[in-house]
């Protein structure tokens, strides 16, 4: 597609629920990324993929949160038992190789409520 | 720990009117500083990227400078116009791991008027 996608835009959830949050990135790209946004705050990172393989996973907050890309597309964030705490906007970026300076293109984010 | 920190916090211009937003990091070690843009319900747009080589670079009304001495970076934006109003944020990358995983300021919050 012309740019990073992501569904749902907006979901609510009850506290205690899982919920899969989906990146389509730009075709082609085989680095992808995710981030994480709090109100007010720049964004956090979360995971990087090379390929099908996450390459850094340092940023996930704990292991309730996990994320698959199993045919280097398409990527899928996964949030075991969701807290309160894990309301916020969570976006997804790609870039061509993951060369240090390559351009990052970002999607529109999901917003996600935990209630 | 690494960190990005931007000033000032919010910004109101009138437009036509030039600005500039400041950035200070502790990054290390540093690979490039990005300044991005982002509008309320989006995800950020880069605007310009720079190497510690590079003191300066352009994009159109947007000029970036960096100090890697300073750990300092500025982005001049002029002749601002109304669609300029957003978060700009500065963004850091450290040599680390693979690929390029970025450290965000929490941005400048810049408003244009009539």
């Amino acid at each position: 597609g012309a740019g990073v996608s992501q569904t749902p835009s907006n979901k609510v959830t009850e506290k205690g629920k899982y919920v899969e949050l989906r990146c389509d990135p730009i075709s082609g790209h085989t680095a992808l990324y995710w981030y994480r946004q709090s109100l007010g705050q720049g964004p956090e990172f979360l995971i990087y993929f090379q390929g099908t393989g996450a390459a850094d996973d340092s940023g996930l907050p704990n292991d309730r949160f996990f994320a698959v890309r199993p045919e280097g597309s398409v990527s899928t964030l996964k949030i075991q038992r969701t807290e309160r705490g894990d309301s916020a906007v969570y976006l997804c970026a790609s870039s061509s190789i993951g060369a240090y300076t390559d351009t990052q293109y970002f999607g529109p984010g999901t917003r996600l409520t935990v209630l | 720990k690494n960190q990005v920190e931007q000033s000032p916090q919010s910004l109101i211009i009138l437009e036509g009117k030039n600005c500039t937003l400041q950035c200070n990091y502790t990054v290390s070690p540093f690979s490039n500083l990005r300044w991005y843009k982002q509008d309320t319900g989006r995800g950020p747009v880069s605007l310009t990227i720079m190497t510690f080589s590079e003191n300066t670079k352009s994009n159109g009304r947007y000029t970036a400078t960096l100090d890697a001495d300073t750990k300092q970076s500025s982005l001049h934006i002029t002749a601002s116009q109304l669609s300029d109003s957003a978060s700009y944020i500065c963004v850091v990358s450290g040599l680390t791991g693979g690929g390029n995983k970025l450290t965000f300021g929490t941005g400048t919050q810049l408003k244009v008027e009539l």
